[in-house]
């Protein structure tokens, strides 16, 4: 079955300790992006990456790392979380420009 | 700057009913528009895109949208609207040129019908 796989789906840390959103997906995509969906801002991109090696600022990337040494997975990288990380996180894929297939979403809670 | 709009937050429609969620868009190029589906807990699904052609798109689920290139506007409809439409949609933008994988989304618009 096609899918994006993310995990963890919910975590709860503290201010200051690292953390890290595993992102995987199975369908041979060479784009991959991280968005994260706050009420009343919708979804606004992090990072995305458009093949391994190749990673991209969006429109909200402080406080975010990425990587992308294999095709299939590009973890979000969460140096020292703050509060206002606090979010709903989607990982997505596409092979066709506009097409994007999402995780289910991984909720963070910053505290 | 392009930028995609979503005029209402919430929209209710009684089972049956038709349906339209509004959007509207500016970008000084060719537009590349899209809807997407968030069903409670879940993450987003792609329903529909317009291109070029026709400007009635047709998609998943009984959706359609008309592109209406006047008004700036790519509004999402459906003839009769089912329960399990319930959901929240949103309208989203290409990137410059055909082959951009990069989306401006909008705000987003929760649907209820009503049984």
């Amino acid at each position: 079955e096609a899918q994006v796989t993310q995990n963890p789906r919910y975590l709860i840390t503290v201010t200051g300790k690292k953390l890290t959103v595993t992102c995987s997906q199975n369908m041979n995509h060479e784009y991959m992006s991280w968005y994260r969906q706050d009420p009343g801002l919708g979804l606004r991109q992090i990072y995305y990456s458009m093949n391994v090696e190749v990673t991209d600022k969006g429109d909200v990337p402080e406080g975010y790392k990425v990587s992308r040494k294999e095709k299939r997975n590009f973890p979000l990288i969460l140096e020292s979380p703050s509060p206002n990380q606090t979010s709903l996180y989607f990982c997505a894929s596409s092979s066709t420009p506009g097409e994007l297939f999402f995780g289910e979403g991984s909720r963070l809670t910053v505290l | 700057a392009q930028s995609v709009a979503q005029p209402e937050d919430q929209v209710n429609v009684a089972e049956g009913n038709p349906l339209t969620v509004k959007c509207t868009y500016s970008v000084s190029g060719n537009p590349y528009l899209f809807w997407y589906v968030q069903y409670p807990n879940r993450g987003l699904q792609f329903l529909l895109k317009y291109i070029t052609g026709d400007n009635l798109v047709k998609g998943s689920y009984g959706f359609e949208a008309e592109f209406n290139k006047s008004q700036t506007s790519f509004h999402l409809k459906k003839p009769s609207a089912l329960v399990s439409d319930s959901a929240l949609y949103f309208c989203a933008l290409g990137g410059s040129g055909a082959g951009s994988y990069q989306l401006t989304f909008g705000k987003g618009t929760k649907l209820s019908v009503i049984p």
